[in-house]
């Protein structure tokens, strides 16, 4: 499986955007950018994927570089509910066999949200 | 729509015993996969079972089995727990298998400890 390497901890004040990055410099052509985030006490959640271009949804927006070495997760206004522990992970688009349902999770990023 | 659920919520045992846990996927879903998240790390692929039949395994030991049943729900066994199995077990279903861009839909998990 490609690697990602996030920062262990970063820290927001509430209503400020946040950016959370991710290295995946052995990413291949066919490797899905997927980032699932887990909050406190709960099982991780999905927050948003992307292949290539820049994706948004209701939750966030990925800014995928243009070698697709290195993403960004961006929260556009944190609140206090967007503290958790953020995970950047590589999924191949044909993985088929005994990896298609395996993500691989990293140690994550622990956002800290400030009042 | 009920997520998935997870029974129990909490588990005590003692070395040497046995432990089953269980879960129930988003109604729909075909797909079931287990984590084990020991504190402080990322969650760690333990099995996928697809349409009843193991799809995929991590690096676990045989003590670790599993299966799903006809109404998609799957049980998660562990034989001869270690104080190292003390952990968050967490289940999630998906719609199907061989989509990699399939979101992961998780269960708030069992926490697990070993005595």
């Amino acid at each position: 499986d490609a690697k990602t390497t996030q920062p262990n901890s970063m820290e927001s004040n509430e209503e400020e955007p946040v950016h959370l990055p991710c290295n995946h410099s052995t990413i291949s052509g066919t490797d899905y950018i997927h980032w699932y985030r887990q909050l406190p006490s709960q099982g991780p959640e999905y927050v948003i994927h992307g292949l290539t271009s820049n994706v948004n949804n209701r939750m966030a927006s990925l800014a995928i570089a243009e070698d697709r070495k290195s993403s960004t997760l961006i929260l556009h206004r944190a609140t206090l509910r967007d503290a958790a522990v953020y995970y950047c992970i590589l999924r191949a688009i044909n993985a088929g066999g005994t990896s298609y349902g395996k993500l691989t999770f990293g140690q994550g990023t622990i956002l800290t949200v400030h009042p | 729509d009920a997520g998935v659920t997870q029974s129990p919520t909490h588990l005590i045992k003692t070395r040497g015993q046995h432990v089953t846990l269980r879960c129930s996927p988003i109604s729909g879903h075909k797909s079931v996969s287990w984590y084990q998240q020991v504190l402080g790390q990322g969650p760690q692929f333990i099995f996928q079972y697809y349409e009843k039949e193991e799809r995929g395994r991590g690096n676990f030991p045989d003590r670790f089995s599993a299966r799903q049943f006809p109404n998609y729900s799957s049980e998660l066994n562990v034989n001869a727990l270690l104080l190292g199995d003390s952990a968050l077990y967490l289940c999630a279903s998906s719609p199907g298998w061989g989509v990699s861009t399939d979101t992961q839909y998780f269960g708030p998990g069992t926490r697990l400890t070993v005595l």
